[in-house]
């Protein structure tokens, strides 16, 4: 069975600050996809990465970088100088393989409040 | 544009009405998703149908009936809903077979069942 754990259920920081966002997972099979999603109070999930269980390269687009660890099972997210627009829940998902589309295992989900 | 649109935004009904909820793909994908997002649980894949065909039911009740008459369009119908069933209720579509790659959101429909 595959489980996505996100301890911190809320953040809060101060505008500028430095975030990290921990994901942990579990799955047994070899094959897998890691992602991040932005719930803003909208409601819209808005996709930000993804990542293969074969690439552990880190990613870093603009004030976002992502660490993936096989060892740790671990993708953690961080935002860098956070702003007040970061605010709002952020969900790390894990997939395996289909052969039919995508089933997504979501984890609770963070709360980050950025205050100015 | 968006990419995935859901009507209505917001519903209320009554355990005995009937209702429909509308998802609109613009994406020229072929797999299309219902979640359910509760209050107090995570994220939960509701049923999965690609190229318009059901390919999972994750054990959800039957008063939530799911259709799919093309892969633009996926419905899920409404009826003698629960008050617990109230949440927000997420379309997604990817895309299809042999692949998996990421999925894109609707805005959700906020469902409460009075």
């Amino acid at each position: 069975a595959q489980k996505v754990t996100q301890a911190q259920t809320e953040i809060s920081v101060v505008e500028k600050e430095d975030v990290t966002l921990d994901c942990v997972y579990e799955t047994r099979d070899t094959t897998y996809y890691l992602f991040w999603y932005k719930q803003p109070p909208s409601g819209e999930l808005v996709f930000l990465i993804r990542r293969n269980s074969f690439d552990e390269q880190n990613e870093i687009s603009g004030r976002y970088s992502w660490n993936f660890q096989k060892s740790t099972s671990s993708f953690n997210f961080t935002i860098t100088a956070s702003q007040v627009v970061d605010s709002a829940v952020y969900f790390c998902a894990l997939s395996t393989f289909m052969e039919y589309g995508n089933k997504l295992v979501f984890g609770a989900g963070t709360i980050l409040r950025v205050k100015s | 544009e968006t990419g995935v649109t859901q009507t209505p935004r917001h519903l209320v009904m009554g355990m005995t009405n009937k209702k429909s909820l509308k998802c609109e793909q613009h994406l020229g994908h072929n797999a299309m998703y219902w979640y359910k997002q509760s209050a107090k649980k995570p994220l939960e894949l509701m049923f999965v149908y690609n190229f318009k065909e059901q390919t999972e039911n994750n054990s959800v009740p039957s008063r939530f009936s799911p259709e799919c008459p093309n892969s633009s369009h996926l419905f899920l119908h409404l009826h003698t809903l629960q008050p617990e069933d109230s949440a927000l209720y997420l379309c997604a579509s990817s895309h299809g077979q042999g692949t998996n790659t990421e999925a894109f959101f609707g805005q959700g429909t906020r469902l409460t069942v009075v």
